[in-house]
């Protein structure tokens, strides 16, 4: 089973709303990723949890705040956004430690904020 | 650094066609390399990968081979089917721990019936 959950599979949020994205995957897998895909863009690399430790943040804004409750789970929580913010949002997960870095994705929530 | 460089798109292709799209990297070390498929409204999907020079990933009639003389992993597919209309996606991995992906633009594929 290669599947990475993601909900809810759309948001609508306002500007002073506070909502969290929630992934899981259930392949024993140690990093997980959160990515904002905007449209016609690649996939912008967020933050990354390897062995649910936080080990890179792309100097992201303090209102995206990710959460490892443990090694299945990946949280985003969010507050006060921008409407700027408003992009797929993608969780990945791979193998971790050493070697390929084969990245598994969900299907991404879809949020938009107004 | 590292970098991809894909093939600047929209491609059109009629249904039966041949496809090729040109992938090339930059790249310290010998990274892994990878195609991802979106299709539209959906994540990506893993399509196929290689991991060494001279590996021929493979997978529903795509393939790409790792050349490390070009530094290139060209996808291609014999008859493209309107199924195919995506985009598509070449990355590398560095291969050290949980360096990230490093994605190309994305190149999108229409197909037409």
């Amino acid at each position: 089973d290669t599947e990475v959950t993601q909900t809810p599979k759309h948001l609508v949020m306002g500007m002073t709303n506070k909502k969290s994205l929630k992934c899981e995957q259930h392949m024993g897998h140690r990093a997980m990723y959160w990515y904002k895909q905007k449209a016609k863009k690649p996939p912008e690399l967020m933050f990354v949890y390897s062995y649910e430790k936080l080990s890179i943040n792309e100097s992201v804004p303090s209102r995206f705040s990710p959460e490892c409750p443990n090694s299945s789970l990946l949280n985003l929580h969010l507050h006060a956004l921008q409407p700027e913010d408003s992009a797929l949002y993608l969780c990945a997960s791979s193998q971790g430690g050493q070697g390929a870095n084969e990245q598994y994705f969900g299907p991404g929530t879809r949020l938009t904020v107004t | 650094g590292n970098s991809v460089t894909q093939m600047e798109g929209p491609v059109t292709l009629s249904e039966e066609a041949f496809l090729t799209i040109n992938c090339t990297y930059t790249a310290t070390g010998y990274p892994s390399l990878f195609w991802y498929v979106q299709y539209p409204g959906e994540g990506l999907q893993l399509l196929l990968k290689a991991t060494k020079a001279d590996d021929k990933g493979s997978n529903k009639g795509f393939e790409a081979t790792y050349r490390k003389e070009t530094t290139s992993f060209h996808l291609e597919k014999g008859s493209v089917q309107v199924s195919d209309s995506a985009v598509y996606f070449c990355a590398l991995s560095p291969n050290s721990g949980n360096t990230p992906l490093v994605f190309g633009k994305g190149t999108r594929l229409s197909v037409i019936a």
